[in-house]
């Protein structure tokens, strides 16, 4: 089975602070996602990957950057975190079309 | 650009009831079109998809069907558990290689005993 692992289920942070979100899956898949869910909103792409060191904007990249200096590793930054980056974040993989999600990682931002 | 809507809920039905949740679609090309579910606590799983008209996709007594004509992908089952209680998502996807899911809002589904 594909698993997709999340470094921490919850997670709490101060306005202004950097914060790293890291994912790793375990099948060798090429791509890499991460999304936020929000109440009433439903998933939005941040960024994707394709590729080692390979990145792409997704819908809703204000805000973050990510790092992909591994296969198998993806992380999502938050440079200055704000209050409106409270979400709950999910990472995904894919190796065709289908993606295989993580956990999640519920962020608050006080 | 592309965008999916669902019913958002919270709907509820009593358990053996037949279930439909509408989901349509609006996209450039011929996309492939997912339902994932959330159930409490955890993160999405793959519930099941089809990739061209016509095709049904179905998994644990759950179906859907790819209607072009109608942009539509409708999920059914036709006896719902209090198991089945979770938040179901419809995406789609219409670009090649890596390109990310567009998403519904969700569809929040309780069954009562």
């Amino acid at each position: 089975d594909v698993k997709v692992t999340q470094s921490s289920r919850y997670l709490v942070k101060r306005t202004g602070e950097k914060v790293f979100l890291e994912c790793v899956q375990d099948m060798d898949h090429e791509n890499m996602f991460w999304y936020r869910q929000d109440p009433g909103l439903g998933l939005r792409l941040i960024y994707f990957s394709y590729d080692v060191k390979m990145k792409e904007k997704g819908d809703i990249p204000e805000g973050y950057s990510v790092s992909r200096e591994k296969k198998e590793r993806f992380s999502l930054i938050l440079e200055s975190a704000s209050t409106n980056q409270t979400s709950m974040y999910l990472c995904a993989s894919s190796h065709t079309e289908t993606q295989y999600f993580g956990p999640g990682t519920r962020l608050l931002v006080l | 650009g592309n965008s999916v809507t669902q019913m958002e809920g919270p709907v509820t039905l009593s358990e053996e009831a037949f279930l439909t949740i509408n989901c349509t679609y609006t996209a450039t090309g011929y996309p492939s079109l997912f339902w994932y579910v959330q159930y409490p606590g955890e993160g999405l799983q793959l519930l099941l998809k089809a990739t061209k008209a016509d095709d049904k996709g179905s998994n644990k007594g759950f179906e859907a069907t790819y209607r072009k004509e109608t942009t539509s992908f409708h999920l059914e089952k036709g006896s719902v558990q209090v198991s089945d209680s979770a938040v179901y998502f419809c995406a789609l996807r219409s670009g090649g290689g890596a390109d990310g899911l567009t998403f519904g809002k969700g569809t929040h589904l309780i069954i009562q005993p």
